[in-house]
């Protein structure tokens, strides 16, 4: 099973400021990544997925990067509504696997 | 607009059983391969089970393989998660999931519910 780890746990920002979330593989995913934002109490929702498309309707702030082991999210100028946390998830061995997340809170 | 609602979780003694529920809307569920994801409180995520393909090929984590069972109902468009043996361990907010290739299963989940409290607990 492949292990993601995920940094920082936690991400104390301001709006406005860039945040630059961390996601390690274990081992190769290729590009088969995928990242969601979570807040409590609501349905988690899909940002990024093949480690830099955007789903459908997420906005241009939100991007991804990285291939292999080492990927990225970059949220470019934090909004009140970002605040939250953003887990990553890989699919390319079975099972898929989420990492442990990281929570983006308003400094 | 797609919509996915989940019922059925509640409290539970150890060795019981529960039916999760997961009703869908806005697309067609017939064709689309869906997921159950667990979270256990203070935890991360965790895959659990897929269904997939008009011939409803499934699969399930280790952790739950053998007894858990995912199905749905075409006709009432409604994913199911029969939980059986239930340990300690199993509770977790529950939630339904979408994926995200239409006909495909390819474990990335565009929609979710909001979820569902599975507490197993004497």
């Amino acid at each position: 099973e492949i292990v993601l780890t995920q940094s920082p746990a936690t991400l104390s920002l301001s709006p406005g400021e860039r945040a630059t979330l961390s996601c390690r593989a274990s081992q190769s995913v290729s590009s088969y990544l995928a990242w969601y934002q979570h807040k409590p109490g609501q349905a988690p929702r899909l940002l990024i997925y093949d480690a830099s498309d955007r789903a459908s309707g997420i906005p241009a702030r939100f991007s991804g990067s990285g291939s292999g082991t080492d990927f990225t999210l970059t949220i470019s100028s934090l909004e009140p509504g970002d605040f939250a946390v953003y887990y990553c998830q890989q699919r390319n061995n079975w099972p898929p696997t989420f990492g442990p997340g990281t929570k983006v809170e308003i400094k | 607009e797609v919509q996915l609602l989940e019922s059925g979780g509640g409290l539970v003694q150890p060795g019981g059983s529960l039916r999760l529920s997961c009703a869908a809307s806005g697309f067609a569920f017939s064709t689309s391969a869906m997921t159950w994801v667990r979270q256990a409180p203070g935890k991360g995520l965790e895959w659990v089970s897929s269904i997939a393909g008009s011939a409803g090929t499934t699969y399930y984590a280790d952790s739950v393989k053998g007894r858990f069972t995912i199905s749905g109902d075409n006709s009432k468009n409604t994913l199911y998660l029969q939980m059986n043996s239930l340990r300690a361990e199993d509770t977790a907010v529950y939630y339904c999931a979408k994926d995200y290739l239409a006909g495909q299963l390819s474990y990335y989940f565009d929609y979710w519910g909001q979820g569902t409290l599975v507490t197993v607990s004497s």
